[in-house]
């Protein structure tokens, strides 16, 4: 089954302070995503990457940068975190298969609160 | 981008019931999916139906796609306490996934 892991799962951090959320899949999927969720908001897309080295601008990529040194993993980092990124932020790994669609494989998600 | 969008933020039906939630979209499209997530928990898929296709089942789910008027529907029968979630669909578009907002479904006993 699809496995995708996310770390950590709470974390608390002081406005101004830098931020790291990691994502491993085990899918040997190419691509690889960044997602925000907000009550009110739904799934926001902030960065995502078509394979190792790759990272593009989603629609939300404002104060947050992202990393995919590997097949396997992609980082998402808040250098300044401020306390309008507190959130719950979701990772999720795909393979777009053209007319067949694109089936996402999420992680269960980083609880973040800045302070 | 223009989104897929659920026709209603929340639905609440007792066990046993079926329930149907709804999704309209603005462009055409080459499949569009369902999701349901639980309390805590990320999103995972329920259904993927293509374009081409006008229904299609997975257990006691039933997705239905009318291209014409851009919307699909999907349906839970007998539904339990288990179904409780949030439900969104998603259409394609190029390598991402556009979301709906989501309906929220509250199965009561």
């Amino acid at each position: 089954e699809a496995a995708v892991t996310q770390s950590p799962r709470n974390k608390v951090a002081v406005t101004g302070g830098k931020v790291t959320l990691s994502c491993n899949q085990t899918n040997n999927h190419n691509n690889m995503y960044w997602y925000r969720q907000d009550t009110g908001h739904g799934l926001r897309l902030i960065h995502y990457s078509y394979g190792a080295g790759s990272t593009e601008k989603g629609d939300i990529p404002d104060g947050y940068k992202a990393s995919r040194p590997s097949q396997e993993n992609f980082s998402l980092i808040l250098e300044l975190a401020t306390p309008s990124q507190t959130s719950v932020y979701f990772c999720a790994s795909g393979d777009y298969a053209g007319y067949s669609g694109n089936t996402l494989y999420f992680g269960e998600g980083s609880r973040l609160i800045v302070v | 981008s223009q989104l897929a969008e659920e026709n209603s933020w929340a639905l609440s039906v007792h066990e046993g019931e079926s329930v149907t939630v709804n999704c309209s979209y603005k462009t055409s499209i080459t499949a569009l999916q369902w999701y349901r997530q639980k309390s805590g928990k990320g999103p995972a898929q329920l259904i993927l139906i293509r374009s081409n296709e006008r229904e299609k089942r997975n257990g006691r789910l039933r997705a239905t796609l009318d291209t014409s008027s851009q919307s699909s529907s999907l349906s839970i029968t007998a539904t339990r306490c288990e179904d409780t979630a949030v439900y969104f669909c998603a259409r394609d578009s190029n390598y991402q996934l556009i979301w709906g907002s989501g309906t929220k479904l509250i199965i009561k006993p």
